[in-house]
């Protein structure tokens, strides 16, 4: 079985800051990963994913994410954040099985302080 | 808005009557997945479909869940007798098989009094 296990239930920044939230995930088989947000009252919407190739993902809003194999790991990271990137973000791992259904992290509050 | 739609966008009952909630995935979207997700956690899986077939329910699932897919279009997720325990969001996604990106509606916000 795969699991997600986001290490900072809530990172508080301030505005113009660098931000790195973790995420390491177990698993037996290859994986895809991804990051999601999610605004109060809204449903999630895709940051990045990995899903083979460059472990250093680009993704929206000036995020990125690094794929480290070796100590399945899927850090989220952005040089500068702003006041509109406080939310809830999710990292997730796809299960390669039939169903290819996500298996979320708890996630972490992002909360960018002025 | 990512063309998933879901409604009610908020739904308060009682303990023990009935609900049903409607998700209009991406029109080409031959998958569709329901999650459910607590007050400070992240989604979990609840069964999904493809085309009008159900083929996986989780064992969050219990017997007074149960959900369609009609015509492989619409999906409705109905909950008999809510328990508070069943307040939650209930998320729906959509996804095109072959593609690797599960689009999500804004969800259905339960509230069991």
């Amino acid at each position: 079985a795969q699991s997600v296990t986001q290490l900072d239930s809530q990172v508080p920044v301030f505005e113009e800051a660098p931000v790195e939230l973790r995420c390491n995930y177990s698993s037996s088989v290859s994986v895809y990963l991804f990051w999601y947000v999610q605004y109060p009252n809204q449903g999630l919407q895709l940051l990045l994913k990995y899903l083979s190739g460059s472990t250093l993902v680009k993704g929206i809003n000036g995020f990125e994410a690094e794929f480290n194999k070796s100590q399945t790991s899927f850090h989220l990271r952005k040089p500068s954040v702003h006041i509109s990137d406080t939310a809830e973000y999710f990292c997730a791992v796809r299960n390669n099985n039939a169903g290819n259904m996500l298996t979320f992290g708890g996630g972490t509050r992002l909360m960018v302080k002025p | 808005d990512t063309g998933v739609s879901q409604d009610p966008r908020h739904k308060i009952t009682k303990r023990g009557q009935n609900v049903t909630f409607r998700c209009d995935p991406i029109s080409e979207h031959n998958r569709l997945y329901w999650y459910r997700q607590t007050l400070g956690q992240g989604p979990e899986f609840l069964t999904y479909f493809q085309n009008e077939a159900q083929l996986e329910k989780s064992r969050l699932l219990s017997d007074r869940f149960s959900a369609e897919r009609p015509k492989g279009s619409f999906s409705t997720l109905e909950i008999q007798r809510t328990e508070q325990g069943d307040s939650a969001m209930y998320l729906c996604a959509s996804i095109r098989v072959a593609y690797n990106e599960q689009f999500f509606g804004p969800g259905t916000r339960l509230t069991v009094l």
